[in-house]
Order: C-alpha cells, then structure tokens, then sequence
C-alpha cells in the first residue's frame, strides 16, 4: 500500500532564504509523486509532478523536487522564499502504479503550513 | 473559463438536516472526486466517480451520499447520519489516463453546524 509522511507539520523561514519541506514516501511500485499547495480558504493547486521521466522535477513559482529512490523521498525545495509562498503545502502519492494499475486515487501527506518572515 | 466550481462558499446545517455541496466542471473530465478536509488530517477521500452513473466509496463515505447523472456534476449529501460534518469540502476532476493523472480542484465549500 502507498502512503506519504510529511515530516514538518509547520516550518518557519525568512524571506529571501532557501526553502525545504520534507515528504518521504512508500510504494510498492514505481509510484506517481506530486506537491500540492494550498492558501487559506482555497483550492489545491499543483505545483509539480514526478512521473519518471527526470529525478529532479521542476514546477511553477521557482519550486523543485527531487526524487531520491534510495532514500524514498520527494522533499520539496525553492532557493528563495517570497512572502507569497505563505501556505499548506501536501505531499501526495498516486496508487496508481506508472505502468497501468489501479484507479488512480491519492494519498495525502497530513501538510506543512509555510510561513514566511519579512 | 475552464475549471471546478463549487457551491456555495459557506454552508450551515442544523441538527438532523441532509445539506447538498454542489460540484460542476467543464474540463470534460470522466473522473470526480470527493474530499474532506480536518485541520492538521490533509485530504481524505469520500467518494469518487469515473464514469457516468457510477461510484465508489473512499476511505471515509458513512454518512455521505453522491450521484452522478451527468458528467459535469458530481453532488455530495451530507446527511444527519454524519456526526461531525464540520470540515473544509474539496472536489476534484481528473483525465482517466493514468499516464496524466493529475486532479484539478475546485475552491471548496466549508461547512459547519449551527
């Protein structure tokens, strides 16, 4: 079975200052990875998506992840955090295996709420 | 304008009262979803829906009701059954290929007890 731990619930930053938010995973197959982020009161919006094609992803508003098998992880990073990046990022796992399998539901991580100091 | 629309923003119910969210979309999507949302549980699942008329339970469905009679809409019933219906309600539609996968969400409604 898939599952995702998120190991910060909450991390605290600076702006301007590099951003790390932990996510380890389990699979029993190559899974389909995902960051999700959310601010308050809002929709989930896809920040990027792991599907095999590069270890290291890159998704919209200068965040990136990498794909670690060895240490079965997808930490998400960003070089410098803006006061905009303030919000609940989730770490999701697809149950669905990358060669076909299973309809496709997700796993979610429990969250990691970002702030952001001036 | 392509994407989710849920509605309404807020909701309340009273005691012993069945409340419907309303979920729309117009990205010709074949699958929906259902989610719930607890402050500090991330997302689970309720209910989703591949194709027209049919359904499945997720992780948390007691107490919930869905229909899917026309591929744009995906209606979720909270009935008097659920006992802490309190929580932020999330839909989803996504492309049935797997090789996509990816779920757009819609804005989501919050429901609590009066």
């Amino acid at each position: 079975a898939q599952s995702v731990t998120q190991l910060d619930s909450h991390v605290s930053v600076s702006e301007g200052t590099p951003v790390l938010l932990r996510c380890n995973y389990s699979s029993s197959y190559s899974p389909s990875l995902f960051w999700y982020v959310q601010h308050p009161n809002k929709g989930l919006q896809l920040l990027l998506k792991y599907t095999s094609a590069a270890t290291l992803v890159k998704g919209i508003n200068g965040f990136e992840a990498e794909f670690k098998k060895s240490e079965t992880s997808f930490h998400l990073t960003k070089p410098s955090a803006h006061m905009s990046d303030a919000a609940e990022y989730f770490c999701v796992v697809s149950d669905a295996a990358l060669d076909g399998g299973s309809q496709g539901n997700l796993i979610f991580g429990k969250g990691t709420k970002l702030s952001v100091k001036p | 304008d392509g994407g989710i629309t849920q509605s309404p923003k807020y909701l309340f119910r009273k005691e012993g009262q069945n409340v419907t969210l309303s979920c729309e979309q117009n990205l010709n999507h074949d699958a929906m979803y259902w989610y719930r949302q607890d402050p500090g549980q991330g997302l689970r699942l309720i209910y989703y829906s591949q194709i027209v008329n049919d359904f499945q339970k997720g992780d948390i469905a007691e107490g919930y009701s869905v229909s899917r009679e026309k591929k744009e809409s995906f209606p979720l019933t909270v009935t008097s059954a659920q006992k802490n219906p309190t929580a932020f309600y999330l839909c989803a539609s996504a492309t049935i290929n797997l090789a996509k996968n990816i779920q757009y969400f819609g804005a989501g409604t919050r429901l609590s007890v009066l």
